[in-house]
């Protein structure tokens, strides 16, 4: 079935510090690739997506790259904010229909 | 619009309780679906329906039922709570094809006794 395996965290980084959190896949077929973010208390939404190989997908200064040769969606970004403490979640769908397979999260804590 | 609204935010239940998660969405969407977050574990797809009328189980169905009379609601019944079932419960919705982004709502914290 698919899977997706993320980085274990917490990720500690200093403000203005690069990020990056790794997202390997295994799929049937080729998959959608979406990072999801979850501040604290709220409920999940969308970072950024990506729907075929060499996509990049970005947004508020995150960016991933759907790498099909080794089936990974890491996410990166150059300079972190204490507004982007939170989990990040990597979740993939395949076929026709919009089932999400999530990642275990990765808990990012920024700090002054 | 509203996006995908949840009821209650928060409940506390007694071992062989039930009760219904209420979901609602304001955005047309076919495909709904429940999943529950637990600590080290992501989230989990318990059911989830690709229109009124339809439902399938997820990874985690077992203790738990959906219908889906509307294309608006999406209810979430606990038949006989457990203290396994404690957990977030989040509704997400979004068109049925493949790629589109879930929408998701705030979320219910269930705490069973």
């Amino acid at each position: 079935g698919d899977s997706v395996t993320q980085m274990e965290g917490p990720v500690t980084l200093s403000e203005e510090a690069f990020l990056t959190i790794n997202c390997t896949y295994t799929a049937t077929g080729y998959p959608s690739l979406f990072w999801y973010v979850q501040y604290p208390g709220e409920g999940l939404q969308l970072l950024l997506k990506a729907t075929k190989a060499d996509d990049k997908g970005s947004n508020k200064g995150f960016e991933a790259t759907y790498r099909k040769e080794t089936t990974s969606f890491h996410l990166e970004k150059g300079s972190v904010q204490v507004s982007d403490s939170a989990v990040y979640f990597c979740a993939l769908t395949t076929g026709t229909a919009s089932k999400l397979t999530f990642g275990t999260g990765t808990r990012l804590q920024v700090t002054l | 619009n509203a996006g995908v609204t949840q009821t209650p935010k928060f409940q506390v239940l007694k071992t062989g309780q039930s009760m219904t998660l209420q979901c609602a969405q304001d955005m047309n969407h076919e495909y709904m679906s429940w999943y529950r977050q637990d600590p080290g574990m992501g989230l989990r797809l318990i059911h989830y329906s690709v229109g009124a009328g339809i439902t399938d189980q997820g990874e985690v169905p077992n203790g738990y039922n959906v219908s889906r009379s509307t294309t608006e609601d999406f209810p979430l019944r606990l038949l006989s709570a457990a203290p396994s079932q404690t957990s977030v419960y989040f509704c997400a919705s979004s068109y049925s094809r493949g790629g589109y982004e879930q929408y998701f709502g705030p979320g219910t914290r269930l705490t069973v006794t």
